[in-house]
């Protein structure tokens, strides 16, 4: 099966400093990668669509400068969260789009919690 | 645009019971169907998929059929498990949207020994 990966798992850090959270397609290329954000007991909230090679495209209400997404390589993306605050605090979620499936496959997620 | 209406939870069945929850989709074109799975902590996996009309997905003793006259893809399982016990996901893709995916609600279920 296909495999993603999140690192890390769970983070704790001071409010306005920075924190990274790295999605990789552990045995598949991906072109297109996904961050979700997910509150308790809720859905999916998709926050950007991040692509190989070009600027991600964030969904509406989603700070772009807060949340900045590189995807420098077809099996490597990242999110950071820029001077995070408590409100920020959450399960991050990533994806892979497995292309020739047609089938994303999701990372274990990152619980980030601000103080 | 595509929406997803997922049966309201929780729901809560003894093992060994029948499982049903109900999934149906708004969506223009042809779109994929998937049930995905979270157990608590934890990301989606991916349980079960169809991509076009009649197509039945199974895994684990889960079953959904594409039925594109009703638009729906119910989740079922014949005697579930105390294992079993996570939220489930319906979700689509394609059509207008290309390869993102529009989810349901999410429904929690329990499963007492």
């Amino acid at each position: 099966g296909a495999v993603v990966s999140q690192h890390p798992s769970r983070v704790i850090c001071k409010s306005g400093t920075s924190v990274k959270i790295e999605c990789r397609s552990l045995d598949f290329q991906a072109t297109t990668m996904f961050w979700y954000r997910q509150f308790p007991k809720q859905s999916l909230m998709l926050m950007a669509t991040s692509n190989e090679g070009s600027k991600a495209t964030y969904e509406q209400g989603v700070e772009k400068d807060k949340f900045l997404i590189n995807h420098a390589s077809l099996t490597l993306s990242t999110l950071t969260v820029t001077s995070a605050h408590p409100e920020d605090s959450s399960f991050y979620i990533c994806s892979a789009n497995r292309q020739e499936e047609g089938t994303q496959y999701f990372g274990p997620g990152t619980r980030l919690l601000v103080l | 645009g595509n929406s997803v209406t997922q049966m309201e939870g929780p729901v809560t069945l003894s093992e060994e019971a029948f499982l049903t929850i109900n999934c149906t989709y708004t969506a223009t074109g042809y779109p994929s169907l998937f049930w995905y799975v979270q157990y608590p902590g934890e990301g989606l996996q991916l349980l079960l998929k169809a991509t076009k009309a009649d197509d039945k997905g199974s895994n684990k003793g889960f079953e959904a059929t594409y039925r594109k006259e009703t638009t729906s893809f119910h989740l079922e399982k014949g005697s579930v498990q105390v294992s079993d016990s996570a939220v489930y996901f319906c979700a689509l893709s394609g059509g207008t949207s290309g390869s993102r995916l529009t989810f349901g609600e999410g429904t929690q279920l329990t499963v007492n020994p």
